[in-house]
């Protein structure tokens, strides 16, 4: 079975600086996806970036990036430039490419707490 | 064109009573997840559905149980609340099943006393 570990329960940075969160995953597969999801106080879970694991180029989305390890299992997310608006619960997801049955789950970490100081 | 839209936002229930929460997918979106995500824990899957047909089912209870409509909106159906049915309910929508962006509703939250 697969699973995702955030080990970093909270974090916190200051406005413009940058800030790095990590993931580490377990699985057999090697046809996955990777996931960074958002969720603000709003609750709404907001995709930040996601990354193909037959990709070797790290994804890149504005101020958002990922530092893809696949032989370590390792998937973390790099914010730059740091806003007020990214203070959020940031969760790392994992997703089989190919699933009995075609069902396509995100198995999912427990989130890191970010909060962005003024 | 409107978001993922999720009724009700709030929900309080009484052990052992049935509960139903409903989704509305992205116009065209013909796929819907339903996760749950208990206070300070990450999401777990419980259902997916597409074109009308489950598509996979999480570790959860016989008590939980959802159906897609014709027009792709989705109920969840848990029956014999628990108190540890307390929890966010999320729901997902994307064109089909797979790595394509999900949209994500604002979630009921379900409390069970």
């Amino acid at each position: 079975a697969q699973t995702v570990t955030q080990s970093q329960p909270e974090m916190s940075v200051q406005e413009a600086e940058t800030v790095t969160l990590s993931c580490t995953y377990d699985t057999s597969e090697n046809n996955y996806y990777l996931f960074w999801y958002k969720q603000p106080p709003s609750r709404q879970m907001i995709l930040v970036i996601r990354q193909e694991a037959y990709k070797q180029q790290n994804a890149t989305e504005n101020r958002f990036s990922v530092n893809f390890q696949k032989a370590a299992k390792s998937f973390s997310l790099k914010i730059s430039d740091s806003q007020l608006g990214d203070t959020a619960m940031y969760f790392c997801a994992f997703m089989k490419l190919f699933n009995a049955g075609n069902n396509r789950k995100l198995i999912w970490g427990l989130g890191t707490s970010l909060g962005v100081n003024p | 064109d409107a978001g993922v839209t999720q009724s009700p936002t709030h929900l309080i229930k009484t052990r052992g009573q049935h509960v139903t929460l409903r989704c509305s997918p992205i116009s065209g979106h013909k796929s819907v997840s339903w996760y749950q995500q208990v206070l300070g824990q990450g999401p777990q899957f419980i259902f997916q559905y597409y074109e009308k047909e489950e598509r996979g089912r999480g570790n959860f209870p016989d008590r939980f149980s959802a159906r897609q409509f014709p027009n792709y909106s989705s109920e969840l159906n848990v029956n014999a609340l628990l108190l540890g049915d307390s929890a966010l309910y999320l729901c997902a929508s994307s064109l089909e099943p797979g790595p394509k962006k999900q949209y994500f509703g604002p979630g009921t939250r379900l409390t069970v006393t």
